[in-house]
């Protein structure tokens, strides 16, 4: 059983689409990560939002966090063809463990 | 700074047999995790290692997986005997004092 839920789990869009991906649990967690992981690779951190209620922007990509640091989101504005691959939600707890959730597969077509 | 290196990248095995992996973590990175992520899913924590104690190992199958970190550098895990069901990626990550994880390339296990 997956401590975080994504949704959706599957996505395919066309260049150009907006998109957002969700991230929830019922546990609090003192940090929340994202991670995109392409195929034959290690996930690769994107983010970590800490604050309830935090919004961070990294070029196209928006990340918050939920007010009661139980879920989060990412939003991809004018997605592209880079931009496919699995994306990854990390609860972080006390001890620095980590809970991933089930993941998120996006395709974006040409 | 080179990354997390992780060998072999790919093994197939038959059933019943032993297999193991080996990790080298970022040069001073006291803390390594050992993930399995089994396809379509997010990679699920095996063990944490602080220098060469064990943090987290709950939820490492042991009577068939076993992983050490001799020296709090490199770390090695084993599957002895292996299951169809151990068919996975296992990913090698480590972090310094922070949250940033940083994962090795993982080795694709098949089983038969």
């Amino acid at each position: 059983t997956q401590l975080l839920e994504q949704s959706p789990q599957f996505l395919s869009i066309q260049e150009g689409e907006n998109l957002t991906v969700y991230c929830n649990s019922s546990s609090v967690f003192s940090s929340l990560q994202w991670y995109r992981q392409e195929p034959g690779e290690g996930p690769v951190l994107l983010v970590t939002v800490v604050t309830g209620g935090e919004v961070k922007k990294l070029k196209r990509l928006t990340f918050q966090f939920g007010d009661a640091r139980k879920d989060s989101s990412l939003h991809i504005t004018a997605a592209q063809p880079g931009d496919t691959g699995l994306y990854l939600c990390a609860g972080v707890s006390n001890f620095n463990k980590f809970y991933f959730g089930s993941g998120t597969k996006l395709n974006v077509k040409p | 700074e080179a990354g997390v290196a992780q060998s072999p990248r790919y093994k197939i095995i038959e059933k019943r047999q032993s297999v193991a992996f080996w990790c080298n973590p970022i040069s001073g990175h006291a803390t390594l995790y050992w993930y399995q992520q089994i396809l379509g899913q997010g990679p699920k924590l095996l063990i944490q290692f602080q220098n060469n104690g064990v943090v987290d190992d709950s939820q490492l199958p042991k009577d068939r997986f076993s992983a050490e970190r001799l020296k709090g550098v490199d770390s090695t895990l084993k599957i002895q005997p292996a299951k169809l069901e151990d068919s996975a990626v296992y990913l090698c990550a480590s972090i310094s004092g922070g949250r940033e994880q940083y994962f090795g390339p993982g080795t694709r296990l098949t089983v038969t």
